[in-house]
This record gives C-alpha cells, structure tokens and sequence, in this order.
C-alpha cells in the first residue's frame, strides 16, 4: 500500500509558466517535508510543514500543508531549467518517527 | 562541513555474488539510514541506526541483507547473495537525532545486478 500519492508522476513544461504538484494520503503526518533530487545525487530537503494550513515560500516556491494534514502541495511560479529534477514529498508517521517517501514527481523545464 | 560519503559509487555484480556499501554520515550525526531506491520510485527505508543500536528494520530483507554500525560512526551495508531485483540506488542519510530532524543525504551507491 502506497501510503503518499505524488501526482503528477511526470510534467513536462515551458519555462515561464507556473506549475502544481501534490502530495496525497488518507493517513494524518506529524509534519511533511519535500525534496528535491537530481540525477546521481541523494535527495535534498527543501522544506518542512509541520502545522495543519501552514504555508511556506522559498524564492517561487509555495509549500502548503492541508488543514487535515493528510496532503500538501508544491507551487512553482515562472518555473525555470534549474527547478528540473525529482520532487519527493515524505510524510513523518507520529507514532514511530518512520518517514515515508512518495513516488515522486519528475518535471523537466523546457528552455 | 563535510556531507555524507558514499562508496563505491557505482557497482555491477552478477546475481548470487555479494557487495558491500560504506557509508561515512556527517561528524556528530547520531542517527544513520540506508534506504533502498528503485528506478522511478521513491526511497524506501531498510534500517535506522541510533548511534549503535538498531532502531527500525522492519523493512530490511533479513535472508539476504545485513547492516552494522559498530562504532556508532559509520556504517555497511551488506547483501549476499544478490537477486536480480536488488539493483537500485542505496542512499545512507544521517542526521542530529531522530524524531523528523532533517536528513542529509549521501550521493548513493547505484548497484546492478545482472
């Protein structure tokens, strides 16, 4: 059983325009984190939601926490070459500390 | 600061042979895990170590796979014999303590098995 739901599985889009992915679960995290992963690298944290309709940005990036805290989601706004990778979401389980890794999103920004 | 380090970065063994993985996790990092990625998945966790001691590994495949960070440093991961569906990335993270602090990742070690 897929505990995290990442869709879309692949985007493809031009640079410039804006973008959403998300991250879904019936089961409630403590706190959700994202990552960034290149090729031949190890995932990269990008950041943490640990509070039910927390919102945060990092430069055009918006992070967002469902109030259920069961799902997030990644904005991407004027997506650019550099944002190309592999996009995790991890949700951290309360009761045993465990995180759990979704699939992925891989986007490819098309110069 | 230095990051995780990883060896080897790269391996190709044929089935039924066994492979070792090392891994250096940041100075000071108590906790340590290897996770386990198949192409076009996300990472899945085999074993958390807390200093020395085992804390999760539910998910390590005991027959085959086994794991030792004996002086609460660093640590390998083993498996003998390998199968076919072994080939993957193996990621070793590391962080301060447990309970959702960040987790720093190595470059991993992408295995193939023929």
């Amino acid at each position: 059983t897929q505990l995290l739901e990442q869709s879309p599985q692949f985007l493809s889009i031009q640079e410039g325009e804006n973008l959403t992915v998300y991250c879904n679960s019936s089961s409630v995290f403590s706190s959700l984190q994202w990552y960034r992963q290149e090729p031949g690298e190890g995932p990269v944290l990008l950041v943490t939601v640990v509070t039910g309709g927390e919102v945060k940005k990092l430069k055009r990036l918006t992070f967002q926490f469902g109030d259920a805290r069961k799902d997030s989601s990644l904005h991407i706004t004027a997506a650019q070459p550099g944002d190309t990778g592999l996009y995790l979401c991890a949700g951290l389980m309360n009761r045993d500390d465990k995180i759990i890794f979704g699939k992925g999103t891989r986007l490819h920004i098309l110069p | 600061e230095a990051g995780v380090a990883q060896s080897p970065r790269y391996k190709i063994i044929e089935k039924r042979q066994s492979v070792a993985f090392w891994c250096n996790p940041i100075s000071g990092h108590a906790t340590l895990y290897w996770y386990q990625q198949i192409l076009g998945q996300g990472p899945k966790l085999l074993i958390q170590f807390q200093n020395n001691g085992v804390v999760d590994d539910s998910q390590l495949p005991k027959d085959r796979f086994s794991a030792e960070r004996l002086k609460g440093v660093d640590s390998t991961l083993k498996i003998q014999p390998a199968k076919l569906e072994d080939s993957a990335v193996y990621l070793c993270a590391s962080s301060f303590n447990t309970g959702g602090e960040t987790q720093y990742f190595g470059p991993g070690t992408r295995l193939l098995v023929l």
